[in-house]
Parts: C-alpha cells; sequence; structure tokens
C-alpha cells in the first residue's frame, strides 16, 4: 500500500539557521498539508496545498515559513530562521480528492 | 473559524470495557469527522470517520456518532484490548474547505 513518507526523521539545528522538511505524497493525491505537534499535544495545522498553491494557512505559518512542490513529487517545509519554540513533530499529509488524507511518519525537529 | 474540544483528556480503562470519547465542534458547515489513532512516536492513522449525512458508523469494534443538532461526535470502543492503548485525535472539516481542525486528544490506556 502507498505510504507518505519523510525526510529526515529527525533534525537538529541551531537557532537562526535554515531547516527544509522533506515529503513525499501518495503519487496521485492532489491534497498536500503539514502540521506541527509539540512533544504531548494535539496536532496543529500549518498549511494545505492544492493546484500549485496554498489553499490555506494557520496562523503560526508566518513569513519564516513556505512551501515548495518543486518536482511533481517532493513537497517542502522551509523554516526560513528558526526559533528554539520550532522544536515540534512536523507531520506532511496527503489525500486524493476524497476527505481521507493519510500522514507521514513526520520529522522531529530539534532546534538548540 | 472552528473550534474542537475533546474530552476526556486521559481514559484508563481495564481490558474488555468500554471506551467512550467525546468531541464538540462549533461550526455547523463542518460535514466530515475522521478519528485518528497515534502509537507512541508514530504517526496519526485514521481508523473511522463520519459525514454529517450519517448518524452512527461501525467498524468491528469501533463506532462513532454524530449529533448535528448539539454538535457533537463521540468515539465508542468496545471490549477494549491492551494494543487500543494510544492516543486518539477528533478532527473536523467544513465541506470544500482543505483545513482540517483537530481536538487536543484522549490518552487511553487499557490495563491488562
Amino acid at each position: 500500500e502507498p505510504e507518505v513518507t519523510q525526510t529526515p526523521s529527525h533534525q537538529v539545528t541551531q537557532m537562526g539557521q535554515e531547516v527544509i522538511l522533506r515529503c513525499v505524497p501518495i503519487s496521485n493525491h492532489l491534497y498536500f498539508y503539514w502540521y506541527r505537534q509539540i512533544l504531548g499535544q494535539k496536532v496543529e495545522f500549518l498549511v494545505s496545498f492544492y493546484n500549485n498553491e496554498i489553499s490555506e494557512k494557520s496562523e503560526i505559518f508566518d513569513d519564516q515559513f513556505s512551501v515548495e512542490r518543486p518536482d511533481g513529487s517532493n513537497f517542502t517545509l522551509k523554516i526560513r530562521s528558526t526559533k528554539l519554540e520550532d522544536s515540534a513533530m512536523y507531520f506532511c499529509a496527503s489525500r486524493f480528492r476524497g476527505e481521507t488524507q493519510y500522514f507521514g511518519p513526520g520529522t522531529r525537529l530539534l532546534v538548540l | 473559524g472552528e473550534n474542537v474540544e475533546q474530552h476526556p483528556s486521559t481514559l484508563s480503562v481495564q481490558e474488555g470495557d468500554s471506551a467512550v470519547i467525546k468531541c464538540t465542534y462549533s461550526d455547523s458547515a463542518s460535514n466530515y469527522f475522521p478519528w485518528y489513532k497515534q502509537e507512541l512516536g508514530k504517526r496519526p492513522q485514521l481508523i473511522i470517520d463520519i459525514r454529517s449525512n450519517v448518524g452512527e458508523k461501525k467498524d468491528q469494534r469501533i463506532a462513532v456518532t454524530l449529533n448535528k443538532t448539539a454538535k457533537h461526535f463521540s468515539l465508542h470502543i468496545t471490549e477494549t484490548q491492551p494494543e487500543d492503548s494510544a492516543v486518539y485525535f477528533c478532527a473536523a472539516k467544513r465541506y470544500n474547505f482543505n483545513k482540517f481542525y483537530f481536538g487536543s486528544g484522549t490518552k487511553l490506556n487499557v490495563k491488562p
């Protein structure tokens, strides 16, 4: 069964550095998402992407964040200048036309 | 926007007992309500979902009920087993919007 994949599984970075988190959604899916989950807390929506543009974003998704689908298979989340509070698990998710979304395994980001 | 509240935050039951987790939502236009199970360190996985044109849905030991008038929906797990121990999240989504709103999660502990 196809799955959403994410790389890296863990990333450690210094405050102020840029990070890029990578996702490969399921191949025929049309809607793509990034979520954040701070340890022990709920899953928080960051952004949704459809038809090569952002369709919705949360208040968390400020100018420090950007998303791209550079080549028709990868879907990336860039954090330009990381802060300590960006430390979290970041999940990518995708769905086809229906409502069912499938999550990737996550990238654990630690900002020191 | 939508606000999803989930109760209880933790639930401990004896193996074989039933467990019920409840969520309320605020946006009457929400029409899709999935439930996710997240085991420790793993990705959220969809276990059951319901659409607003249906009042109840069952899948083996798991059922979801929806009360549109009261704007609440519940997850029912019967004959609980230790492998049901996990964090469960409810979510809500509005038709033709992409954003999913998550509840704060319920940590279910099934004691053998």
